[in-house]
């Protein structure tokens, strides 16, 4: 099945510092989101993104499918970001199911 | 418009027993899919219907199940319970599936002693 490989895998930052999440995948997808799962567990939304530029405040995210890879932008972080970040695909040889990467743990300190 | 609802949130069962989590998904939501995750193995796919119908299944032993109703709210069912089962379970729902945007709910939390 596709592989979805995310870094770094750990990120610690000042409040303020931008930031840049990186995700590859080994196959051509048909869906590619990002979330951000809070303290209580629940995966927040962030992007749609199979291919192309999308923004959403201080946050972007930038999809190059002939390359494999996704990047979600971060700037001016603030402590509210700290969590988890996952990347999922969903391929075409792999219908309706989602496939994670292990997560980004990012840390931001006041 | 509300997102998805997952019911329990958080519950304790014993070895051996089961346990039926339910998850009820945005309104106007046919696609709806399971996932399970774990400190060790991360997320991963239970399985996921569409109009009741099962279109794909992840590789869980058979005491995982999962069925849809026709209202499109979905439960998943785990039998004999394993300490190992103890993890969070996620719901998502979205339009169809394939390709469309996906939404999850809060999960429920299920520790097994």
């Amino acid at each position: 099945g596709i592989q979805v490989e995310q870094s770094p895998p750990d990120l610690i930052l000042q409040e303020g510092a931008n930031s840049t999440l990186r995700c590859n995948f080994s196959d051509s997808v048909n869906n590619l989101q990002w979330f951000h799962q809070n303290p209580w567990g629940q995966l927040i939304n962030l992007f749609y993104i199979p291919s192309g530029t999308k923004q959403n405040g201080r946050l972007s995210a930038t999809t190059v499918a002939t390359e494999r890879y996704s990047l979600l932008y971060i700037s001016s972080s603030q402590t509210t970001d700290s969590g988890v970040y996952f990347c999922a695909v969903e391929s075409g040889g792999s219908n309706y199911k989602l496939t994670f990467g292990k997560g980004t743990l990012l840390t931001v300190n006041p | 418009k509300a997102g998805v609802t997952q019911t329990p949130r958080y519950l304790i069962k014993t070895r051996g027993q089961q346990v039926t989590l339910s998850c009820s998904p945005i309104s106007g939501h046919r696609s709806v899919s399971w996932y399970q995750q774990t400190p060790g193995q991360g997320l991963q796919f239970l399985f996921e219907y569409f109009s009741e119908t099962q279109r794909n299944k992840g590789n869980f032993p058979g005491r995982f199940s999962g069925r849809q109703f026709s209202n499109s709210r979905s439960e998943m069912n785990v039998s004999t319970l394993e300490l190992g089962d103890s993890a969070l379970y996620l719901c998502a729902s979205s339009v169809q599936g394939g390709g469309n945007t996906i939404y999850f709910g809060e999960g429920s939390w299920l520790t097994v002693v």
